[in-house]
C-alpha cells in the first residue's frame, strides 16, 4: 500500500534560520507529489506541488522542494524562515492510476523562536 | 464560490445521535473528496465522488458513515449513531476532475462527540 512517513513529528527553528522537512513515499512509480500548510483554524493550503519535470519546485512563501527518485523524497526548504511560517506541514502522494484520492504524512508541526 | 465551503464550521453532538455534514465545493470542480483529521494526526481519505457516483469509498470506516452527492454540486457526509471516536475535523475537498490533480480544500467541520 502507498504510505508517506514525515519522520520529524515537531521541528522548532529560530527566525532567519533555514528550514528542511523531510518527506518519504512509498509507491510502485513516480506519484504526484504535494506539500500543503496548514495554519491554526485554517484550512489546507498547497505551498508546491510536483508531476514532472524538473526535480526543484518552486512554491508560494518562498518555499521549494527536491523531488529525488532515488531517495523516495520530497524534502520541503525554505532558506530564511518567518515567525509567521509556524504551522503544521503535511506531505501527500496524489496516485496516478485508480483513485483520485490523496494519501497524507503525519504532518510535522513548525514552531518559530523569536 | 470562490471557494470549497463546509457546514457547520462546528458540531458538538451526544453520543447515539446521527449529523450531517455539507460541502459545497468549487463551481464546476466535478470531484469531490472527504477527508478525515483525527487530532495530531494526518488526514484519512474516506470517500471520493466524480459526478454524483462515488468509484472510491475504500475510507469509510464503517456503516454508520454514508456519503452523497445532488448532481456536481453539494455533498452530505452522514455518521449514524455517533462514537466518541468519532470526534475529528472532517475536511472537503474538490478538483477538477479526471486529470485534475490539485485538491482545494475547505476550513473543515469540528464534531466532538460527547
Amino acid at each position: 500500500a502507498q504510505s508517506v512517513t514525515q519522520p520529524d513529528i515537531h521541528i522548532t527553528v529560530s527566525e532567519g534560520a533555514s528550514l528542511e522537512l523531510r518527506c518519504n513515499y512509498s509507491y510502485g512509480a513516480t506519484p504526484y507529489l504535494f506539500w500543503y500548510v496548514q495554519s491554526p483554524g485554517q484550512g489546507l493550503q498547497l505551498l508546491l506541488k510536483y508531476f514532472s519535470g524538473d526535480t526543484l519546485v518552486q512554491g508560494i512563501k518562498g518555499f521549494e522542494a527536491e523531488f529525488k527518485r532515488s531517495q523516495s523524497s520530497f524534502n520541503l526548504r525554505k532558506p530564511s524562515v518567518h515567525w509567521s511560517d509556524a504551522a503544521e506541514y503535511f506531505c501527500a502522494v496524489g496516485l496516478i492510476q485508480g483513485a483520485q484520492k490523496l494519501v497524507f504524512g503525519q504532518g510535522t508541526r513548525l514552531t518559530i523562536n523569536p | 464560490g470562490a471557494g470549497v465551503s463546509q457546514s457547520p464550521s462546528n458540531k458538538v453532538t451526544e453520543k447515539g445521535k446521527d449529523v450531517e455534514l455539507r460541502c459545497d465545493p468549487i463551481s464546476g470542480h466535478t470531484a469531490l473528496y472527504w477527508y478525515r483529521q483525527r487530532l495530531g494526526q494526518g488526514l484519512e481519505f474516506l470517500i471520493y465522488f466524480q459526478g454524483n457516483s462515488a468509484p472510491d469509498k475504500s475510507g469509510l470506516p464503517s456503516d454508520r458513515f454514508s456519503a452523497e452527492r445532488t448532481g456536481e454540486s453539494v455533498s452530505t457526509l452522514t455518521i449514524q449513531r455517533t462514537q466518541q471516536e468519532d470526534s475529528a475535523v472532517y475536511l472537503c475537498a474538490s478538483s477538477l476532475g479526471r486529470g485534475g490533480i490539485e485538491q482545494f480544500f475547505g476550513p473543515g467541520t469540528r464534531l466532538t462527540v460527547l
